[in-house]
């Protein structure tokens, strides 16, 4: 069954320090998500992705945090300056067509120390 | 105008019996409301969903019941097992691609034998 994997699943790193989480949508979703989950908190959406571009972010997505898909299957999430308050568990999701189900990776826990 | 209400926050089930979890929300826009499953340390996954032209969907032992006057819908887990115990989130969102998923604030569910 085709999945989205996502790496690493856990990293710490120092605040300050900039990070990068990977991931890999199912090959033949064109929507691409990036959630985050504050540990017992919601899930709260950060931002969309498709064609290439931003689509659409949500007020938490500001100027410290970037998206790419640098190649034809890898999609990435940029936190430049790595605060105490990012940590969470960041999950990336994809979708077929933005309508049907988004299916979510195993997420990776950021913890900034 | 974006939230979405969901109720409780925990529960305790008995072996064998109903589960009833509450969504409520304010934004008339939206036309997508799934139900994700999360196991500790893994991502969301779908469970069921319904779309507002329907009162009622049923998979299995998970039924969603919607009522479009009340803003309303909930998830019913007939004969609960231990299995079930996980978090249960509400979603809902606009239907488009562009339009993210915004969550319910979570149900911890534990299924006791």
């Amino acid at each position: 069954e085709p999945e989205v994997t996502q790496t690493p699943s856990h990293q710490v790193t120092q605040m300050g320090q900039e990070v990068i989480l990977r991931c890999v949508p199912i090959s033949n979703h064109l929507y691409f998500y990036w959630y985050r989950q504050i540990l017992g908190q919601k899930v709260e959406f950060l931002v969309s992705f498709y064609n290439n571009e931003i689509s659409e972010k949500s007020e938490i997505f500001d100027d410290q945090f970037s998206v790419e898909r640098p190649d034809g299957s890898n999609f990435t999430l940029k936190i430049r300056s790595t605060k105490l308050e990012d940590s969470a568990m960041y999950f990336c999701a994809s979708s077929m067509d933005g309508i049907h189900e988004a299916f979510f990776g195993q997420g990776t826990r950021l913890t900034v120390v | 105008q974006q939230q979405v209400k969901q109720s409780p926050q925990s529960l305790i089930v008995q072996k064998g019996g109903i589960s009833i979890i509450n969504c409520a929300y304010e934004n008339t826009a939206f036309d997508y409301f799934p139900w994700y499953q999360q196991f500790p340390g893994k991502g969301p996954a779908l469970l069921i969903a319904i779309r507002p032209d329907v009162s009622e969907k049923k998979e299995g032992r998970f039924t969603i019941s919607f009522n479009k006057s009340a803003k309303q819908f909930s998830l019913h887990i007939m004969d609960s097992q231990p299995g079930d115990s996980a978090t249960y989130f509400c979603a809902a969102s606009g239907g488009s691609g562009n339009t993210p998923l915004v969550f319910g604030k979570g149900t911890r569910l534990s299924v006791i034998a």
